[in-house]
Formats: structure tokens, C-alpha cells, sequence
């Protein structure tokens, strides 16, 4: 029953690839958002999506795009992968999008550009 | 500019022992001040978190402290425990005009090693 799941955990692919992460959370939170954590352990947020909306997005190269089917799902799609790209990606929801809530974020998807 | 800063980068203490994390911040204002945990390869836990308001907020073995004069915070872990070894991450909540949660900013996070 894990709260916030993301699929696959690693992924290894090649520059100039597309490659999506999925991303599911069972806590019933009208909030989902993704984040990046590089090499240096920073954390950085890249997108937020409250009720199916897109509510903050970083300066994220366009080749990034986030889609919601669902409240409940909130996938990461990647075009023309770069070596740059290579990082852990965490999925989180919360409740709602007030800063008073707590984020609860997934096991991360390790992304590898060769 | 927003910036969240935590010391000592890495910390290595036997178990049973004390030890003491801190964050310097310079986000303002703001809304409420966070301590993650994160074991490796896994994503960042909840330990505690502290509006503006607040000064002390203890989660078992971890009690968190807060001074918003100064713009520091601190985590301290009690009786510490093979499993504390962790990395743990100071996160500030800006308070952006009208009250939308903006983005939260993240400290490069404190590696501590609970040795036996």
C-alpha cells in the first residue's frame, strides 16, 4: 500500500532518446509535483499540478512535460534526452497546494544518459 | 536571493550519542521551515515542520528548533541509532504575496554516519 509509487526506479538509455516515468499516488491529494535531484543532492522542484492544472513550472527545458490523466497520476516525459538530464527524479502529492501541508514524495526514478 | 545553507556537510558519531544538525536560511518571509529525512536511494521523509510562529517541534528522538530573529534552525538527534544514518535536509517554505505556497527551497542536506 505505498503511498506515492514510481515506476521504472532506474532507467538507462541513450542521448537523443524519449522516455517517460510514471508516477501514482493512493493518498486521495488534489496536489502532485516533480522533482529533480542532481549529482550535487540538490533538490529542485520542476513541476506542480493541483486538480489537473499546471500550476508552477520552473525554467524546465520545454522537452520536459508533464501529463495528468487522473489526479491521482502525474507522468514525466522526457524528449531528445541529454547527457544533463542524467539525475534522480522524485514524484510527491499533497493535499493541496497551501505550504502548511506536508509533501509526501516517492522512491525516485534514477535516470542514466549515455 | 532564497538560499538555504546547512553544516556540517558530513558527520560521522557513535551510537547512543547526541548530535546537533543546523540551517541557515535567508528566505523571507516564510512561511514554514522542514526537516527531511533521506536514506540513500530512497526519497525524503517528513521529520518535522515549523511555521514561522513556532520554536521547538519534537518528533520522537528528533527535536527541531527554531529561531526566525536570526534565520537558523536546528535538528537534534537523541540516543542516536544505527538507522539514523541518513542524509538530512533543511527545506524553507517561502511565503509569496497573497499566500500561494511557492516553491520550496531545499538545503543541500547534512550526511550523518551512525557508526557502532
Amino acid at each position: 500500500d505505498t503511498a506515492v509509487s514510481q515506476t521504472p526506479k532506474y532507467l538507462v538509455t541513450q542521448m537523443g532518446n524519449d522516455k517517460s516515468i510514471k508516477c501514482e499516488q493512493n493518498l486521495g491529494h488534489d496536489t502532485m509535483y516533480w522533482y529533480k535531484q542532481d549529482s550535487k543532492k540538490f533538490l529542485k522542484i520542476m513541476f506542480s499540478y493541483n486538480n489537473k492544472e499546471l500550476i508552477i513550472n520552473e525554467t524546465v527545458p520545454n522537452r520536459f512535460s508533464p501529463k495528468s490523466p487522473d489526479k491521482a497520476h502525474l507522468n514525466l516525459h522526457i524528449n531528445s534526452l541529454e547527457l544533463g538530464d542524467s539525475a534522480v527524479y522524485f514524484c510527491a502529492s499533497s493535499q493541496v497546494l497551501t505550504p502548511a501541508y506536508e509533501q509526501y514524495f516517492g522512491p525516485g526514478t534514477r535516470l542514466t544518459v549515455t | 536571493k532564497n538560499q538555504v545553507e546547512q553544516s556540517p556537510q558530513s558527520l560521522i558519531i557513535l551510537e547512543g550519542k547526541n548530535c546537533t544538525l543546523q540551517c541557515n536560511y535567508t528566505v523571507s518571509p516564510f512561511s514554514n521551515l522542514r526537516w527531511y529525512k533521506q536514506d540513500t536511494g530512497r526519497g525524503p521523509v517528513s521529520l518535522t515542520i515549523m511555521t514561522f510562529s513556532e520554536n521547538t517541534k519534537s518528533n520522537g528522538r528528533y527535536t527541531a528548533t527554531l529561531d526566525a530573529d536570526t534565520k537558523q534552525s536546528s535538528l537534534h538527534i537523541t540516543a542516536s541509532q544505527l538507522s539514523d544514518s541518513a542524509s538530512y535536509i533543511c527545506v524553507v517554505s517561502p511565503r509569496n504575496y497573497g499566500g500561494s505556497q511557492g516553491n520550496l527551497i531545499f538545503g543541500k542536506g547534512t550526511k550523518l554516519s551512525v557508526k557502532p
